[in-house]
């Protein structure tokens, strides 16, 4: 069970749309529906962003998207916000109930 | 509001058994549509899935750790906790507590805020 391969870092200034990679295989993200997203700020605990590839809980914004084709599984940050700068982490299925996490990235708000 | 809270000893000898709980506020343990996960991170790293549990007893571990890891749970406390045995200095990490719905999703909805465990003699 190896992690998910992400960037290591992404950026964008304002107001533009940044996408974030997670890519996996047949055996987690490619084989399930099962891929969240979570937002992770320095010494804080990690925020759930994204689950079942493509649903946003309650009080996420609707410019945060997710999305998957074949092995991978994309996160997308619309209108980008000073906010938005933090780790991010994919995270999947990987089968008989286990999860597997990706190796993050850095999302910078120029 | 649910809340979830780590407690244990922040600092653990090597060879011996790291031993955590997770104490959960504002919603039951044995509520039937949760399950509840420990996560770690390494000081500087990424996050690591390691094992889950549902009210019953039922237990999923990560396949690389699955041999010193035990995770149980107390519903007549509302807790569940986590035991990892024969600890190196890789084990230093934070440790979170979070709960999730359904044997298979990993959609971590609530987390605690993390204990940091050390790993020294």
């Amino acid at each position: 069970q190896s992690a998910l391969t992400q960037p290591p870092s992404v950026s964008g200034s304002p107001g533009q749309s940044v996408t974030v990679s997670c890519t996996g295989t047949s055996s987690d993200v490619g084989g399930y529906k099962y891929v969240s997203w979570y937002q992770q700020h320095p010494g804080k605990a990690p925020k759930l962003m994204i689950y079942d590839v493509d649903k946003r809980p309650s009080g996420v914004p609707d410019r945060i998207s997710g999305s998957k084709s074949g092995n991978t599984a994309s996160l997308t940050i619309s209108g980008l916000q000073a906010e938005d700068e933090a780790e991010y982490y994919c995270c999947s299925h990987a089968g008989t109930s286990t999860y597997v996490f990706g190796t993050g990235t850095e999302v910078t708000v120029l | 509001q649910l809340q979830l809270q780590e407690s244990g000893p922040g600092l653990v000898k090597p060879s011996e058994t790291l031993s955590l709980t997770c104490t959960i506020s504002g919603d039951s343990i044995s509520s039937s549509a949760y399950y509840w996960g420990w996560i770690r991170q390494s000081p500087g790293k990424g996050l690591e899935w390691i094992g889950s549990i549902y009210y019953s007893g039922s237990t999923y571990y990560n396949p690389s750790l699955k041999s010193r890891v035990t995770v149980s749970v107390d519903t007549s406390k509302n807790q569940f906790s986590l035991k990892l045995s024969s600890v190196t200095a890789a084990d230093t990490a934070v440790y979170y507590c979070a709960r999730h719905s359904g044997a298979g999703r990993p959609n971590f909805d609530y987390w605690g805020q993390g204990t940091l465990v050390t790993v020294s003699s």
